[in-house]
């Protein structure tokens, strides 16, 4: 099936600092990619849709200045959390979905762990 | 009233039963629906999506959707300990071009050997 790649893994930080993660189609193209952001023992929330050489689209109470995404190949997109913060500690998880194949299938990276010190 | 609801569980089912996982979903307009599994730490891994009215058979998985009733599950034959993890229901308006998934908060489920 088809393959998304999430880097880091993991990443530690310091308050203040930026970091980027990294979400790639490895055997497909996608146009579109999706960032979600998952608390403890909460379920998926959506942060934005990622759209290749167009800007994102946000959901509603998620700062566009803070996660600045950038998707500028078919298999690329870049989540930037800007001047992170504890409350920024959390697992974020990109999702692509294959372009011109029927029907809506859409993977999963593996997923980031951020934790913001 | 959330978009898609679940039962969070825990659901505790003896190893080799069925498990059945159920979920409903507020917006009429839903298209494409989806079960992902999520083991504790890992990113969702999906099992099955559904669009038709009916059900949809997978290996031990089963899909059942009912849009009359707004109303998808997941039926899970000769259950095994591997399928310990959370369930999470997944609806799509699928209008092209503008495809976001929304998801439930999952139920947890637990095969007890």
């Amino acid at each position: 099936g088809a393959v998304v790649s999430q880097h880091p893994s993991w990443v530690i930080c310091k308050s203040g600092t930026s970091v980027k993660i990294e979400c790639r189609s490895l055997d497909f193209q996608a146009t579109t990619m999706f960032w979600y952001r998952q608390f403890p023992k909460q379920s998926l929330m959506l942060m934005a849709t990622s759209n290749e050489g167009s800007k994102a689209t946000y959901e509603q109470g998620v700062e566009k200045d803070k996660f600045l995404i950038n998707h500028a190949s078919l298999t690329l997109s870049t989540l930037t959390v800007t001047s992170a913060h504890p409350e920024d500690s959390s697992f974020y998880i990109c999702s692509a979905r294959e372009d011109r194949v029927p029907g809506n299938t859409i993977y999963f990276g593996e997923g980031s762990w951020l934790t913001v010190v | 009233q959330k978009e898609v609801e679940q039962n969070s569980g825990p659901l505790s089912v003896p190893e080799g039963a069925i498990a059945s996982l159920n979920c409903t979903y507020s917006d009429r307009g839903s298209q494409s629906f989806f079960w992902y599994r999520q083991y504790s730490g890992k990113s969702p891994e999906l099992i099955m999506f559904i669009y038709s009215n009916g059900d949809k058979e997978d290996g031990r998985f089963t899909a059942q959707l009912n849009k009359a009733s707004q109303y998808v599950s997941l039926l899970i034959r000769d259950s095994q300990p591997s399928d310990s993890a959370t369930y999470l229901c997944a609806v799509n308006r699928a209008n092209f071009g503008n495809e976001k998934l929304t998801f439930g908060t999952g139920t947890r489920l637990t095969i007890i050997p």
